[in-house]
């Protein structure tokens, strides 16, 4: 099946510093990505939608200064998490529905866990 | 807003016990409705969907239907595995897009 990868796989970082999280479609386009964070025993929350070729599309609540996407290609997207607070700390999956797929078809990276100390 | 309710876990069964997992959602209008699993150290997979009202959707054993009435899709496998043991979550997505509503997912812990 079609492999989206994530790297770093697990990152601590001080407090105050940014911290980038790619992530990637191996074997398919994507002109879409979802961000997600996941809180211990909460559901995993929609943070924002990154398009190719335009911006992100953040939802309620999320700041877009705090949190940057960038969509570089069609293959790769990128979470910047600025100014890094300990509450920051969490678990971000990305997932991407391949351009040429059946709707409501996307794949999952497996995530992302950051730590700010 | 949209929302997915799961039972809390985590949830430990013998081998061959049956299973059943309960998702109750919140939604306007017709959304479609998902199961997801996550094994250990992967990213989430797609386990089955149904797209609308008295779907069944299927797939390694494993059944939900689509209950607009009690507005449920109750995940269920007669005799689960030891390799079934993971964590799943119920979703739901509007429209035909691919914007996720996840309910907090139920680990599963199945025991020889």
């Amino acid at each position: 099946g079609a492999v989206v990868s994530q790297h770093p796989s697990r990152v601590i970082c001080k407090s105050g510093t940014s911290v980038k999280i790619e992530c990637r479609s191996l074997d398919f386009q994507a002109t879409t990505m979802f961000w997600y964070r996941q809180f211990p025993k909460k559901s995993l929350m929609l943070m924002a939608t990154s398009n190719e070729g335009s911006k992100a599309t953040y939802e309620q609540g999320v700041e877009k200064d705090k949190f940057l996407i960038n969509h570089a290609s069609l293959t790769l997207s990128t979470l910047t998490v600025t100014s890094a607070h300990p509450e920051d700390s969490s678990f971000y999956i990305c997932s991407a529905p391949p351009r040429s797929s059946i709707k409501e078809t996307q794949y999952f990276g497996p995530g992302t866990r950051l730590l700010v100390l | 807003g949209d929302s997915v309710t799961q039972m809390e876990g985590p949830v430990t069964l013998s081998e061959e016990a049956f299973l059943t997992i309960n998702c109750t959602y919140t939604a306007t209008g017709y959304p479609s409705l998902f199961w997801y699993v996550q094994y250990p150290g992967e990213g989430l997979q797609l386990l089955l969907k149904a797209t609308k009202a008295d779907d069944k959707g299927s797939n390694k054993g494993f059944e939900a239907t689509y209950r607009k009435e009690t507005t449920s899709f109750h995940l269920e496998k007669g005799s689960v595995q030891v390799s079934d043991s993971a964590v799943y979550f119920c979703a739901l997505s509007k429209g035909g897009g691919n914007k996720l509503t996840f309910g907090t997912g139920t680990q599963l812990k199945v025991e020889l």
